[in-house]
């Protein structure tokens, strides 16, 4: 199994809402990645986990908040977002058996969110 | 600091032309330069990646990169593209740790 895959498709929920994306691997990589893509823009790091643990967290506001239940499974809980947190979520995995540097991140399809 | 400069933001092709998508890059660590391609409606998936070594990256469907220390380049290039081609492709530097820099991206479209 070589490819990551991310659940649901597409989401539309209220500012009230709370909703979860969930991004799934199993190619026994270690390191765990949420981006934030927006309309012809380059993803934006949001969170990264090594080895189950928060690595890097871009000062993202807490209406986000991630979870890395074990190392194949990723989280991403939702609540109270805002209109302007519409965007495509992209999730991505790399193993850590080698120097950061080449570590390929392999991506899942994305979760297009839509806050209305 | 690193940064990436994709200096064409679309470049349309007649499908079987040749194409080159432009990157420039600088980097304060060591370089390692990738380009990702995206689909329509799809995630990112890696073409090529130069870490070390020969400065001609081949890649996958068809593509190729070179490396340009002097110019500080990783300009990507395939010979005869086809329609399929068409998407957004992405150069990217590895900014240390987990981080990689994103390009602005280059749409590519391809005409019949």
């Amino acid at each position: 199994d070589t490819e990551v895959t991310q659940t649901p498709k597409h989401l539309v929920m209220g500012m009230t809402n709370k909703k979860s994306l969930k991004c799934e691997q199993h190619m026994g990589h270690r390191a765990m990645y949420w981006y934030k893509q927006k309309a012809k823009k380059p993803p934006e790091l949001m969170f990264v986990y090594s080895y189950e643990k928060l690595s890097i967290n871009e000062s993202v506001p807490s209406r986000f908040s991630p979870e890395c239940p074990n190392s194949s499974l990723l989280n991403l809980h939702l609540h109270a977002l805002q209109p302007e947190d519409s965007a495509l979520y992209l999730c991505a995995s790399s193993p850590l058996d080698r120097t950061e540097a080449n570590n390929e991140q392999f991506f899942g399809p994305g979760t297009r969110l839509t806050v209305l | 600091a690193q940064s990436v400069t994709q200096l064409d933001s679309q470049v349309p092709v007649f499908e079987e032309a040749p194409v080159e998508l432009r990157c420039n890059y600088s980097s304060s660590v060591s370089v390692y330069l990738f380009w990702y391609v995206q689909y329509p409606n799809q995630g990112l998936q890696l073409l090529l990646k130069y870490l070390s070594g020969s400065t001609l990256v081949k890649g996958i469907n068809g593509f190729e990169a070179e490396f340009n220390k002097s110019q500080t380049s990783f300009h990507l290039r395939k010979p005869s593209v086809h329609i399929s081609d068409t998407a957004e492709y992405f150069c990217a530097v590895w900014a240390g740790g987990f981080k990689t820099i994103f390009g602005a991206g280059t749409r590519l479209f391809v005409k019949a």
